[in-house]
């Protein structure tokens, strides 16, 4: 696709669930970025991609937080066992080089009741 | 600790005025510093990125300066648009890849 695809746009799960949220970053791009935006707050960086590896998850709020990318295209962000306080949209952005523009997806709103 | 505050924390204009807004940082190394706008409901789109170097850049209406000396910059819209009307999101970028901190954002409306 043209842009970073992030689906599902929305999410809505019950406390303790498991959610998994799916980024298809721009064809070719090697750098994938998660961040999370809570109501009326700028994004907070998660974990950072480059190809496959995960080069800096120090953003991850806690063991709950997991992401992959093992084919060094799509990324999961796989959360277990969900608290009303990850309710939050969740980033996706793809950059070209590490330190290229960075190109957004619409979100992923999770809500947990 | 890293930081980007931004003011005011909202604004409202009329259309065809001009308006400022500003943001400071407190970020360190400072790689480079960008100006972002999220619609309702939508991801950040780049207006500008600065670096260290550059005091001044133009995306059509929208002007940004940077005084990297008092760590400020400054985002101007020109002649504002209804479509204007979203939030604008100082980000400064620290480190060797695009390790982003993000302000809170200032919330424009644009009414007619």
């Amino acid at each position: 696709g043209a842009g970073v695809s992030q689906t599902p746009s929305n999410k809505v799960t019950e406390k303790g669930k498991y959610v998994e949220l799916r980024c298809d970053p721009i064809s070719g791009h090697t750098a994938l970025y998660w961040y999370r935006q809570s109501l009326g707050q700028g994004p907070e960086f998660l974990i950072y991609f480059q190809g496959t590896g995960a080069a800096d998850d120090s953003g991850l709020p806690n063991d709950r937080f997991f992401a992959v990318r093992p084919e060094g295209s799509v990324s999961t962000l796989k959360i277990q066992r969900t608290e009303r306080g990850d309710s939050a949209v969740y980033l996706c952005a793809s950059s070209l080089a590490s330190t290229g523009e960075l190109f957004f997806g619409e979100g992923s709103r999770l809500t947990v009741l | 600790k890293n930081q980007v505050e931004q003011s005011p924390q909202s604004l409202i204009i009329l259309e065809g005025k001009n308006c400022t807004l500003q943001c400071n940082y407190t970020v360190s190394p400072f790689s480079n510093l960008r100006w972002y706008k999220q619609d309702t409901g939508r991801g950040p789109v780049s207006l500008t990125i600065m670096t260290f170097s550059e005091n001044t850049k133009s995306n059509g209406r929208y002007t940004a300066t940077l005084d990297a000396d008092t760590k400020q910059s400054s985002l101007h819209i020109t002649a504002s648009q209804l479509s204007d009307s979203a939030s604008y999101i100082c980000v400064v970028s620290s480190g060797g890849y695009n390790k982003l901190i993000f302000g809170a954002g200032t919330r424009l409306a644009v009414h007619p």
